[in-house]
Order: structure tokens, then sequence, then C-alpha cells
């Protein structure tokens, strides 16, 4: 199985400021037809989780440009940029490159 | 509106069964991959299973396999969950999603229905 680490476990950010999450995989998510699938998702307090980006860097519809996401092979990054109070939550990568599909265990941002 | 709404959950006890039914609207359903993800409280997400379109195919972790049964009725635009023999380790939310074929991510998600199992 494919193991997502995450890191930092938890963040506190000031607002307007920027963060950066890790996600490292155990193998590499690259595909045999060449895409790599990591994912981000947000789950807000009291919320379902969101689509935030998808295929390394894509932004799901609707999602603020201040969201990007970057990196290949193993090593994954989302940043958010300019933070907002509605940014806090549990970032979850995910990867769906291979079955079983796994996920990161969470980072936990808090606004200062 | 891309919706979907999850039900039967609740309180069962340990080696009892239960099924969970999530009704989607907003969208083809039968044009799209299904999945179910579940988080135990204050943990983390965990991916659960996946049928496909037609639902000849369906995929499942080590943890749920062969207690476990996805599946679809495309006619109601509805998706289910089978669960036998439960175990403790099973309380969660859980949680159905849209699941991209060619994106391979969960693009859409229900509100989560929770199911406790405890004697």
């Amino acid at each position: 199985d494919v193991v997502m680490t995450q890191t930092p476990v938890s963040l506190s950010v000031s607002l307007g400021g920027q963060v950066s999450i890790s996600c490292r995989s155990s193998q590499s998510l690259v595909h045999n037809n060449g895409n790599t699938y990591l994912s981000w998702y947000l789950q807000k307090p009291g919320q379902s989780p969101q689509l935030l980006i998808y295929k390394v860097s894509n932004r799901f519809s609707g999602i603020s440009d201040r969201f990007s996401g970057s990196g290949s092979g193993t090593d994954f990054t989302l940043k958010i940029s300019r933070v907002e109070p509605d940014d806090l939550g549990v970032y979850y990568c995910g990867q769906g490159t291979q079955y079983p599909l796994t996920f990161g265990s969470g980072t936990k941002l808090e606004i200062k | 509106e891309v919706q979907l709404v999850e039900s039967g959950g609740g309180l069962v006890q340990p080696g009892r069964s239960l099924k969970l039914s999530c009704a989607a609207s907003g969208f083809t359903f039968s044009n799209y991959y299904m999945a179910w993800v579940r988080q135990a409280p204050k943990k983390g997400l965990e991916w659960v299973a996946t049928i496909s379109t037609s639902g000849s195919r369906t995929y499942y972790p080590d943890s749920v396999k062969g207690r476990f049964t996805i599946s679809r009725d495309n006619a109601k635009s509805s998706l289910y969950l089978q669960m036998n023999s439960l175990k403790s380790e099973d309380t969660a939310t859980y949680y159905c999603a849209r699941h991209g074929v060619t994106t391979k991510n969960f693009d859409y998600w229900g509100q989560g229905v929770m199911v406790t199992v405890s004697s």
C-alpha cells in the first residue's frame, strides 16, 4: 500500500500570511498512463471534505487561486497564500494512482 | 447542483449487519464511478470502496474486503454499502463520494452518516 506522510501535523498562521503543507508518498504516484493522481482536500470544522486540487496542480471548480499545488513523483506541496479565516480546517492529501486508495493523516491549519 | 445524501446509519451490535444508502442528484449518475470513504471519530479519512459505472467492477481495501459490499442502482441514482460482520473499529462517519474516473479523486461528498458499532 502507498503510505502518504503529511507534515506538519498542525500549523498556525496569521491572516494574510502564506503556508506550505508537505505530502510525501512511499512510492511514486506516476501512473502507467503518465499522469500523477495526487489530490488535496480541505475539511472545515463540522463539514464534509471538499476537493481543492487534483492531479498535483489543477484547481477544482470554484477554488481560489490562493491555493496552489506542486510536486512530482513522491514529493508534493500545497501552498496557501493570503490566508483567510475560512481557510481553517484539516488538509488531507490523497493518492488515486493505485488501489488501495490512501490519504495522508492530515494537517490542521489554525489562524493566529 | 450535485447532491449526495446518505442514510441508514445508526447503532448496531458487533457481528451484525447494516446497509447504507446514498441518493444522488444533479448529475448523470450512471456516468460516474462512486465510492464510500469513512472517518472514525477524531481520525483521518479512510477509503472503503469504489464501484464502476455499470457496477461490474468493485474495489476494497483489505480492512473491509469480504465483509462490505458496494452496489448501485443506476435507474434510481442510488449507491449502497452493505456492511456485514461489523466490528467496533468500523465505527465512523461514512461519506458517499463521486469518484472521478479520469481524475481519480473524490470531487463531491455527501454530508455523511454515522455508524456506531457497540454492544
